[in-house]
């Protein structure tokens, strides 16, 4: 079965600091790739996600994130934070085969605080 | 972007009492889902529909049930609230695509405290 790790539970920045989210996956194949951000209280926003060709995506917000094959990965990078920027990021992978259904699988998130 | 809808947003209710939370979009999407979140916790689907009529059990248990009689409306119903069903819960819709390739979106969630 698939799963997604997100290696960090909590990760602090300062305001204005780059911030990279790290996602790693576990699939038999190139899965479809996406990230969501949850402001408190709130439900699900997609940043971006991933499907094929050029394996850097760019997302809302200022976000950005590359897709490794080699690394089972596809981490999350935003090269300037914003305060408004603290929230719980999720890495969400989707099958690529009709036979594994058609569910995403999220990661267990990572929290981001910022700090001022 | 897909409109979804949640409510009622936040829930506080007694052991033992039926609740009904709400989900609904307006973007025709056939596909919709329910997630179950415990804070900080990731989240687990707990019930899906490819369409109107189409229910399915995700693949975290749950004691609650679902329906779905009309495209834009998937209701959760829990027969007999507990404290262990004490959770947020997330609603989101999708915009179909080829396998995998589906975006989904997710409405506000409501949080239940069962007491």
């Amino acid at each position: 079965a698939q799963s997604v790790t997100q290696p960090d539970i909590h990760i602090t920045v300062s305001e204005g600091a780059s911030l990279e989210l790290r996602c790693n996956y576990s699939y038999g194949a190139t899965p479809y790739l996406f990230w969501y951000v949850q402001s408190p209280g709130q439900g699900l926003q997609l940043l971006l996600k991933y499907f094929s060709g050029d394996t850097l995506v760019q997302g809302i917000k200022g976000f950005e994130a590359e897709f490794k094959r080699s690394q089972s990965s596809f981490n999350l990078r935003k090269p300037s934070v914003h305060w408004s920027d603290a929230a719980e990021y999720f890495c969400a992978v989707g099958p690529p085969s009709k036979a594994a259904g058609n569910k995403l699988t999220f990661g267990g998130g990572t929290r981001v605080l910022v700090k001022p | 972007e897909a409109d979804i809808y949640q409510t009622p947003r936040y829930l506080v209710i007694g052991t033992g009492k039926k609740i009904t939370l709400e989900c609904s979009q307006t973007m025709g999407h056939d596909k919709m889902y329910w997630y179950q979140q415990d804070p900080g916790m990731e989240l687990h689907l707990i019930h899906y529909s490819y369409g109107v009529n189409s229910t399915e059990k995700g693949d975290l248990s749950s004691e609650s049930t679902v329906s779905r009689i009309r495209t834009e409306h998937f209701p959760l119903t829990l027969e007999s609230a507990r404290p262990s069903h004490t959770s947020q819960y997330l609603c989101a819709s999708s915009d179909g695509g080829s396998v995998g390739q589906e975006t989904q979106y997710f409405g506000p969630g409501t949080r239940l405290l069962v007491l």
